[in-house]
């Protein structure tokens, strides 16, 4: 079981906006702003997209956003495109003896 | 471009060791956190390993692998280990290197570690 909770699956059509949600404690999301979220493609490695909550790096797409609001972080994807269908994980700091802790992933379908 | 390059995967029975490397290059490597995150087939990222900057004196470790794991770097060759001991069937994973943590911002391809009989 993942420390940070996501949900399983999501689709939407494209041109659509989607969000996908990521539910932690005080001891992780709640108490820093170190959220980041990751999208993976199978097969191939995960790929930053957001990191300290809302900020992008260079070459992803404005089409991504961060948010945190208390325990949970969302990641908005607006403008949905084909490509855009992939696995997608959140992330965050913790305070306890874990390294970081992960969500469990959300398998982001475009119909 | 920075880039990471796990090697050292492979076939290993219950209880036996393997030693992963990851080999940097493209930017000053120690001047970073590196972590060692892994997946197991069809499963989600479990980051189980993680080591400070520079001196390295800063080590946490998952609970499932405190005790077997071993991290370590090497800031001359610009590499990162991960010695595995005691290995168990629930190891069984494709192994990342990654820059940093809490983000991860730079991601190696992976090296597949299989415990079986």
């Amino acid at each position: 079981q993942s420390a940070l909770t996501q949900p399983a699956s999501l689709s939407g059509s494209p041109g659509q906006s989607i969000t996908i949600s990521c539910t932690g404690t005080s001891s992780d999301i709640g108490g820093y702003n170190y959220v980041s979220w990751y999208q993976q493609r199978p097969g191939k490695a995960p790929k930053l997209i957001i990191s300290d909550v809302n900020n992008r790096p260079s070459g992803v797409s404005s089409r991504f956003s961060g948010s945190k609001s208390g325990n949970t972080a969302s990641l908005t994807i607006s403008g949905l495109q084909a490509g855009d269908e992939a696995d997608y994980y959140c992330s965050s700091y913790t305070s306890t003896s874990s390294p970081a802790v992960f969500g469990g992933g959300t398998k982001l379908t475009v119909l | 471009q920075e880039q990471l390059v796990e090697s050292g995967g492979g076939l290993v029975k219950p209880g036996g060791s393997l030693r992963l490397s990851c080999a940097a290059s493209g930017f000053s490597f120690s001047s970073y956190f590196m972590s060692w995150i892994r997946q197991a087939p069809g499963k989600g990222l479990e980051c189980v390993a993680h080591i400070s900057s520079v001196s390295g004196s800063t080590i946490k470790y998952a609970d499932s692998v405190r005790g077997r794991f071993t991290i370590s770097r090497d800031n001359a060759k610009a590499s990162l280990y991960l010695q595995m001991n005691s290995l168990i069937a629930e190891d069984t994973a494709v192994y990342y290197c990654a820059r940093g943590f809490a983000p991860f911002d730079s991601w190696g391809q992976g090296t597949l570690v299989t415990v079986s009989s």
